[in-house]
């Protein structure tokens, strides 16, 4: 039963290119959730999706940053011109639909991208 | 705004001590509570969760939960730390029917042998 998976592990941009970090759910699961951890940081949410819909952006910076998961193929995370300070792990985790849309269940998560702007 | 605070930045326990981790939360409402666990290089875990019923949550390697509701807690407990429990350790609140959780910014635990 594979987990959360996150590709890539480690990636390296330099200031003003972009950053696509990817995320596909556990088997059965419908809901992504992307978080970002700064140093010294707990998580920080940022965007909440269901395939081909945005639920909750409301932890998304408002420019350069965007999210989608399509039908087909895994969430995508995408982070245009990227400046020193987007250096972070991104976490992707993922749930299962809650029973009448109560969102009760626990959340899976991914082992990361490691995002280095330099 | 609403929070989640770990009291403990860095806790430092030899092995068979006891621990606790506090963990408070500023919510009014319907909440679900969760520990998570980072071991070193890995990704988070989930050691245990709270939805509703028994305040008392057993999790995973031996660790617990005491849900307090008029305390706005969710500490957790293991009665005897082993050095493999060296990790960093989150709290995290779901709030009613919404979807995220809101993490607190975690406590590392260093257990020496």
């Amino acid at each position: 039963n594979a987990g959360v998976m996150q590709n890539p592990r480690h990636l390296v941009r330099r200031r003003g290119q972009e950053a696509r970090l990817r995320c596909s759910p556990m088997k059965g699961h419908s809901h992504v959730y992307w978080y970002r951890q700064l140093p010294e940081e707990g998580l920080k949410f940022m965007v909440y999706l269901q395939k081909e819909n945005i639920i909750d952006e409301s932890g998304m910076p408002k420019e350069r940053f965007s999210a989608e998961f399509p039908k087909e193929g895994p969430s995508i995370l995408r982070i245009q011109q990227v400046v020193r300070g987007d250096s972070a792990a991104y976490f992707c985790a993922s749930s299962r639909e809650g029973l009448q849309g109560l969102l009760s269940y626990e959340q899976y998560f991914g082992p990361g991208t490691r995002l280095t702007v330099t | 705004a609403q929070s989640v605070s770990q009291h403990n930045h860095h806790v430092i326990l030899s092995e068979a001590a006891s621990l606790e981790l506090g963990c408070n939360y500023s919510y009014g409402g319907t909440v679900n509570l969760f520990w998570y666990v980072q071991y070193p290089g890995q990704h988070l875990q989930l050691l245990l969760k709270y939805f509703s019923g028994d305040p008392l949550v057993k999790g995973i390697k031996g660790f617990e939960a005491e849900f307090i509701k008029s305390k706005f807690s969710f500490n957790l407990r293991k009665p005897s730390v082993q050095w493999s429990d060296t990790a960093e350790y989150f709290c995290a609140v779901k709030k009613g029917s919404q979807g995220n959780l809101i993490f607190g910014k975690g406590t590392k635990l260093s257990v020496k042998p």
